[in-house]
C-alpha cells in the first residue's frame, strides 16, 4: 500500500502557467481534499470530492479547479499562476468521516 | 469566531514533563474528533481518534467533553520527538469538511 501520493514533489512556475497537480490512493477511499498551508497559517481547504465524478468548493477556491473522474486519483488545476498560490499543497483521503483522513507528502509550489 | 480553536503556544516544558492542550469547537453537530501532529516541513499525520469515553495510546490521553465542546490531548513523560505541531480536528457530517485548527506548537527541552 502506497497510500496517497502526489505529484510532483516541487514545482517552480513563472506567472501565468498552468500545471495540474495529481493526488492518488490506493486505499478505495470515497472522500478526497485539497489544502494549501501557508507559513505560520493552518491548513485552508481549497476543494474536495466525496465521490467519483463529485467535486465541491472548499474555503478557498478561486484560481482551482478540480476533477475527480476515477475514484483512487483527484486533481488539483492551477488555470493562470498568481505568486499569490505559491504554497504547500496537501492531499487527503479517508473512508469517511467517522474515520481520519490521511495526507499525501504535499507538493512545494513557488509562483515566480 | 473560529469553527475549531486552540492555544497556538508555544508550549516549552521540559522532558519528562506532562503538558496537556485543549481544543473547542462551535458545531454541536460535529460527529468525529481527532488529534494530528504535524512536524516542520512535513504533512499532518493521525496522533489519535478521540471517543467520547476518552481513549489512550501509551503516554497519550484523549478526551472529548461534548456537552461543553471541547477536546483534551495530555502528553505524559514528553520526550524530545514530541516536539511537533499538536492539530485538533472536527469531522462536521453536514458538509462533508474536516475542520482543523491551526495548532498547538510544542517544543520538548532537553
Amino acid at each position: 500500500n502506497a497510500g496517497v501520493t502526489q505529484t510532483p514533489k516541487f514545482r517552480v512556475l513563472k506567472t501565468g502557467q498552468s500545471m495540474t497537480l495529481l493526488c492518488a490512493q490506493d486505499m478505495n477511499h470515497e472522500y478526497m481534499y485539497w489544502y494549501r498551508q501557508d507559513p505560520g497559517m493552518g491548513l485552508r481547504l481549497i476543494h474536495y470530492s466525496v465521490g467519483e465524478g463529485t467535486t465541491a468548493k472548499g474555503e478557498v477556491p478561486d484560481g482551482y479547479n478540480v476533477s475527480r473522474l476515477k475514484k483512487q486519483n483527484f486533481l488539483l488545476g492551477l488555470e493562470s499562476a498568481a505568486p499569490s498560490q505559491t504554497s504547500v499543497y496537501f492531499c487527503a483521503s479517508s473512508p469517511d468521516g467517522l474515520n481520519a483522513e490521511f495526507f499525501g507528502p504535499g507538493t512545494r509550489l513557488t509562483v515566480l | 469566531r473560529k469553527e475549531v480553536e486552540q492555544d497556538p503556544g508555544p508550549f516549552n516544558v521540559p522532558e519528562g514533563a506532562t503538558v496537556a492542550f485543549n481544543c473547542t469547537y462551535s458545531n454541536s453537530a460535529s460527529q468525529s474528533f481527532f488529534w494530528y501532529r504535524q512536524d516542520c516541513r512535513k504533512e499532518p499525520k493521525l496522533l489519535m481518534s478521540v471517543y467520547s469515553s476518552g481513549n489512550e495510546d501509551g503516554r497519550f490521553t484523549a478526551q472529548l467533553n461534548r456537552a461543553s465542546q471541547y477536546i483534551s490531548l495530555l502528553i505524559r513523560d514528553s520526550k524530545l520527538s514530541d516536539s511537533a505541531t499538536y492539530l485538533c480536528v472536527v469531522f462536521n457530517s453536514g458538509t462533508y469538511k474536516y475542520i482543523f485548527g491551526t495548532g498547538t506548537r510544542l517544543k520538548v527541552l532537553a
